[in-house]
């Protein structure tokens, strides 16, 4: 079935540098979500990508979604403890685009002031 | 507040002990979800519903799992004679029935300790 990677699995880094971790799908995908989780809470949505080539920029953090529709990277720039906490792309389970998602098992950012 | 709400936030349990979580969903939502996630690991996917149907089911849903949504809104994750592997946080989510892309919107969560 769908397998969706994530590296690294871990990332430290001091305030103001910048971050990226990246995802990679076993398949092709309709589309791909992030979600971040804060140490103790819940996986809560970020953005969603579709179409091929899509970049997405949320003030800090820049998405992109590959060409071929099979990888997909964040990058946050210059780093605060606010960012802490775990990072995780989903995808479709099937290729239709409305099937239960697939997650990877996250980068999980720690900030040092 | 509108969002999922689980309950219990926490549990407790002897092994061989049965234990039911409760979920319920953001209430235009007729998608439900649940996830099973450990420490370290992302939410791995057991079964969802539309409405009352339950559509798919995870092979992680071993037959010691039964989930139901018997009217269409709340939704209950039962397990019978709990084993130490089932200590996870069990997640809940729910969705629009949209065409495309359901972005699901997560509880706080079940966090479920066997002993």
């Amino acid at each position: 079935g769908q397998q969706v990677m994530q590296i690294p699995q871990y990332q430290h880094v001091q305030e103001g540098e910048d971050f990226t971790t990246y995802c990679n799908s076993s398949t092709t995908l309709s589309n791909i979500q992030w979600y971040k989780q804060r140490p103790g809470g819940h996986p809560v949505f970020l953005i969603q990508l579709v179409k091929s080539g899509e970049v997405k920029k949320q003030k800090r953090l820049t998405f992109q979604f590959g060409e071929a529709k099979k990888n997909s990277s964040l990058h946050i720039t210059a780093t605060q403890t606010t960012d802490v906490g775990t990072y995780f792309c989903a995808g479709p389970s099937k290729n239709s685009g409305n099937t239960p998602l697939v997650f990877g098992k996250g980068t999980r950012l720690s900030v040092i002031a | 507040d509108t969002g999922v709400s689980q309950d219990p936030r926490h549990k407790i349990t002897k092994r061989g002990q049965n234990v039911t979580f409760r979920c319920d969903p953001i209430s235009e939502h007729n998608r439900l979800y649940w996830y099973r996630q450990t420490l370290g690991q992302g939410p791995e996917f057991l079964t969802y519903f539309q409405n009352e149907a339950q559509l798919e089911k995870s092979r992680l849903l071993s037959d010691r799992f039964s989930a139901e949504r018997p009217k269409g809104s709340f939704s209950t994750l039962e397990i019978q004679r709990t084993e130490q592997g089932d200590s996870a946080m069990y997640l809940c989510a729910s969705s629009p029935d949209r065409v495309f892309g359901n972005t699901i919107y997560f509880g706080e969560g079940s966090w479920l300790t066997v002993v």
